[in-house]
Formats: C-alpha cells, sequence, structure tokens
C-alpha cells in the first residue's frame, strides 16, 4: 500500500488556487515527497518535490508542514488544462495512491 | 533517447496468448519501474530495476507475470497465459536514482492491452 493519503476528489473554480493535501505521517527522516499529475489518457507528469522546506516553482508552490507528516499542493491560479489526478508520494516508496481527482470549474 | 520510449501502443491478444511489453528508459537512467493502471484506477506499482537487478518485485501480481532488464538499459515485462483482468495499461517509467535524492520520474506514454 502507498504511504500517502489523499483525498479522492476536489473541485475547484477557474482563476482561484487549488489547495491539494496529502497526508504521509509515516515519513522518514531522508524521504523526500514528489508531486505528480496525470491528464487523462497520458502518463504522469512530474510537478514539483520537497525535503521539509517549502518550494516553489513554475508549475506549483509546495507546503511541508514542519513534523513532515503531510504537505499541501498550490495551483495558484487553477486553468481547466489543470484538471486532472494529482498523486503525491515518498521517496523509497514509489506506489502511487489512488490520487486526487482535480476538476477545474469554469 | 529524449524520453521514455514504450512499445508496443496498443496491443490487443486473445486470452492465453504471451505478450511482451518493451521500455525503453533515458539514457544514463538507472532505475526503471513498471506500473500498471485499469480503467478509472490510480498507478499499481508492479517492479523495480536498479540497473540489471530487481531489489523490488513485491508488485507483479501473479507468477504469470516477469519482467527483465539487459544492459542497464531496455527492459521488457512478460504476461504469459494472458487473462482478461490484465487488460489495462502498463506505463513505463526511468529515473536518474543517484543518491536516490533525485528520483524524479520520467513515464512513457505506456501500452495499451486489451485481453480478449
Amino acid at each position: 500500500d502507498a504511504k500517502t493519503t489523499q483525498p479522492p476528489s476536489m473541485d475547484c473554480a477557474e482563476g482561484r488556487a487549488a489547495n491539494l493535501p496529502c497526508n504521509h505521517s509515516t515519513i522518514s527522516g531522508n524521504e523526500y515527497v514528489y508531486w505528480y499529475r496525470q491528464i487523462h489518457s497520458q502518463g504522469p507528469q512530474y510537478i514539483i518535490h520537497g525535503l521539509k522546506n517549502n518550494e516553489t516553482n513554475e508549475m506549483a508552490s509546495l507546503i511541508i508542514t514542519e513534523d513532515r507528516k503531510s504537505s499541501t499542493l498550490i495551483l495558484p491560479h487553477a486553468t481547466l488544462r489543470d484538471t486532472a489526478v494529482y498523486y503525491c508520494i515518498v521517496l523509497n516508496d514509489m506506489r502511487f495512491g489512488a490520487g486526487t481527482r482535480l476538476t477545474v470549474k469554469p | 533517447g529524449a524520453g521514455v520510449s514504450q512499445s508496443p501502443s496498443n496491443k490487443v491478444t486473445e486470452k492465453g496468448k504471451d505478450v511482451e511489453l518493451r521500455c525503453d528508459p533515458i539514457s544514463g537512467h538507472t532505475a526503471l519501474y513498471w506500473y500498471r493502471q485499469s480503467l478509472g484506477q490510480g498507478l499499481e506499482f508492479l517492479i523495480y530495476f536498479q540497473g540489471n537487478s530487481a531489489p523490488d518485485k513485491s508488485g507483479l501480481p501473479s507468477d504469470r507475470f516477469s519482467a527483465e532488464r539487459t544492459g542497464g538499459s531496455v527492459s521488457t515485462l512478460t504476461i504469459q497465459r494472458t487473462q482478461q483482468e490484465d487488460s489495462a495499461v502498463y506505463l513505463c517509467a526511468s529515473s536518474l536514482a543517484t543518491g536516490r535524492a533525485n528520483e524524479k520520474l520520467f513515464f512513457g506514454s505506456g501500452t495499451q492491452l486489451s485481453v480478449l
């Protein structure tokens, strides 16, 4: 089983921030958190990863709690093309859970 | 190559036949992963290669499934005596896996397997 848990689905209004949570309470000290997304019928695409500090790139921001037991992926201005399944995984355990199906609505 | 290449992109077979699925990872990537995704489901881990060795093959669903990797590059996933429940998209991914701090996975487009 995957070491992460995520809500099965979320909706977001176009142009608003999408905040996708992930719990990884059994994460160990040297394990990174990685986020991927899968748009229908394509292979998953890397978004961002982090260890303990918050990270930002051109796609998203990643907020990791101080105890590292959870994290949040933030898409600051969601567009319709961000509709996808978002997966959070922990390094050393490349097992994907069911992910969160994000639907961005006009 | 520029990305992870999988072949064939689509495979239709009859129940009971054997199939081979091929994955050509990004050049220089030492880690290679196979996943299976049934319709509407998440990714199911099958097997992980580091070089030619498979330290984790715990996800293979039965002894009908096997995989090998040669020359630290191309990998083949073989399914013997296919069953209808084997129908799925089989995805391959590779990564640099340097010091396990750079495990960004690059995925291929997958092989859609249909068992009739």
